[in-house]
């Protein structure tokens, strides 16, 4: 089973459209986690952090249930400028102090007028 | 600030040969971090610096990958003999401290396209 698992789409939605995505991950003991944006052939780009008690920012909504270790993310009133792909990120902390994120394989969005 | 650069931002070898990629994180950045891309993948951490200690190579191939982070600034990742599936994207990364956070995130480099024919 891999460590994080997401749909890979593609999700081909209409500009106005909200559109979800969810993420699993496999390690209970995944501390922190975030979604990155990836645009074509460029770098993953911090989108937000998942919070605990779940968290919005405009027009995105994150959430997370630890209990179903599920991650989510809901986009609102979709944007042409939406259109890439959204990984979802899981952070592991070792003993000793460091962390190590793991990548899942992201979730690609098209929006189209 | 300046973000992550690296170079070059595309090469092509044959297979067997060698390649060497260089990476210079954000000033002041303790961590360092190597990850591949293959298309269609998420990124896969190769190997993470904590100035110039390594903290987690776990998942290099040190059969024939091999990193370097000399005086916990720039760094360099080699391949030495390349194989066709080492084609990928390999981004390098940095970050404040080596606890990622939304106020210490992970930025990017651009990355390095790598083709193996």
């Amino acid at each position: 089973r891999k460590e994080v698992e997401q749909d890979p789409g593609p999700f081909n939605v209409p500009e106005g459209a909200t559109v979800a995505f969810n993420c699993t991950y496999s390690n209970s003991a995944s501390q922190s986690f975030f979604w990155y944006r990836q645009d074509c052939r460029k770098e993953p780009k911090l989108l937000m952090s998942v919070y605990s008690s779940g968290n919005e920012d405009g027009r995105f909504t994150a959430q997370l249930n630890r209990a179903s270790q599920y991650i989510s993310l809901l986009i609102r009133d979709s944007k042409l400028s939406d259109s890439a792909t959204y990984l979802c990120v899981v952070n592991l902390e070792f003993s000793g102090g460091y962390n190590k994120l793991i990548f899942g394989a992201g979730t690609r969005l098209a929006v189209h007028p | 600030e300046a973000g992550v650069a690296q170079s070059p931002r595309y090469k092509i070898i044959e297979k067997r040969q060698s390649v060497a990629f260089w990476c210079n994180p954000i000033s002041g950045h303790a961590t360092l971090y190597w990850y591949q891309q293959i298309l269609g993948q998420g990124p896969k951490l190769l190997i993470q610096f904590q100035n110039n200690g390594v903290v987690d190579d776990s998942q290099l191939p040190k059969d024939r990958f091999s990193a370097e982070r000399l005086k916990g600034v720039d760094s360099t990742l080699k391949i030495q003999p390349a194989k066709l599936e080492d084609s990928a994207v390999y981004l390098c990364a940095s970050s404040l401290s080596d606890r990622v956070s939304y106020n210490s995130p992970l930025h990017f480099g651009n990355g390095t396209r790598l083709t193996v024919t």
